[in-house]
């Protein structure tokens, strides 16, 4: 299974809203409705973020949404927070019961 | 509250068999719908998926490194236990181990391990 497809980097000023996409295949992304964002501070573990597409964990800002068309999931964070600053990673269950990562995708707040 | 903590040699020599303890508590891997899974991170990578183990342990592995992991669990001693065999220097990583809640429907980690980093070198 190869790693999904994120941008390397993205980034957004304070206030503004950002989207972080995530491309597989109908064999991951497309064929579940099973991704998962993570959020990771530098030296810190990952943070999960967005669970089955669009739920948040409890505690997790309403800030942060996800969504899915097809082939690509997307995250979206809204009025952004110099604290958001990180990398993000989506997660996608697969047809053969197993888990993929993407590559990540290293956001900026300027 | 769920913790989870990672233990093991931090640096290995090519072809040796790593062996990784996760210890944790708050949660039983008795209970229905619980899992705990490894993932790793190469230095300024991203992070990959290696392995989880299902409270029934039922196992899962990633396709491209199923033929060197194998995972266990001890439920009494609330351990999961990763071996890795035939180590190579691009296997130098920051192992995390994580909990998969019960209430997911596919395959979610919301607690995880600090992560141990370990170096394979000669």
């Amino acid at each position: 299974q190869s790693a999904l497809t994120q941008p390397a980097s993205v980034s957004g000023s304070l206030g503004q809203s950002i989207t972080i996409s995530c491309t597989g295949t109908s064999s991951d992304v497309g064929g579940y409705d099973y991704v998962s964002w993570y959020q990771q501070h530098p030296g810190k573990a990952p943070k999960l973020m967005i669970y089955d597409v669009s739920n948040r964990p409890s505690g997790v800002s309403n800030r942060f949404s996800g969504s899915k068309s097809g082939n690509t999931a997307s995250l979206t964070i809204s009025g952004l927070q110099a604290e958001d600053e990180a990398d993000y990673y989506c997660s996608s269950y697969t047809r053969s019961s197993t888990l993929v990562f993407g590559g990540g995708t290293k956001l900026t707040v300027l | 509250q769920i913790t989870l903590k990672e233990s093991g040699p931090t640096l290995v020599k090519p072809t040796q068999t790593l062996t990784l303890t996760c210890t944790f508590s708050g949660f039983s891997l008795s209970t229905s719908g619980v899992g705990v899974g490894w993932i790793r991170q190469p230095p300024g990578k991203a992070l990959e998926w290696l392995a989880l183990i299902y409270w029934d342990d039922d196992k899962r592995y990633s396709p491209s490194l199923k033929s060197r992991l194998t995972i266990t669990k001890d439920t009494s001693k609330n351990q999961v236990v990763l071996t890795m065999t035939n180590m190579d220097p691009v296997d130098t990583a920051t192992y995390y181990c994580a909990h998969r809640p019960p209430y997911s429907s596919s395959v979610d980690f919301d607690s995880w391990g600090q992560g141990t980093l370990v170096t394979v070198s000669s």
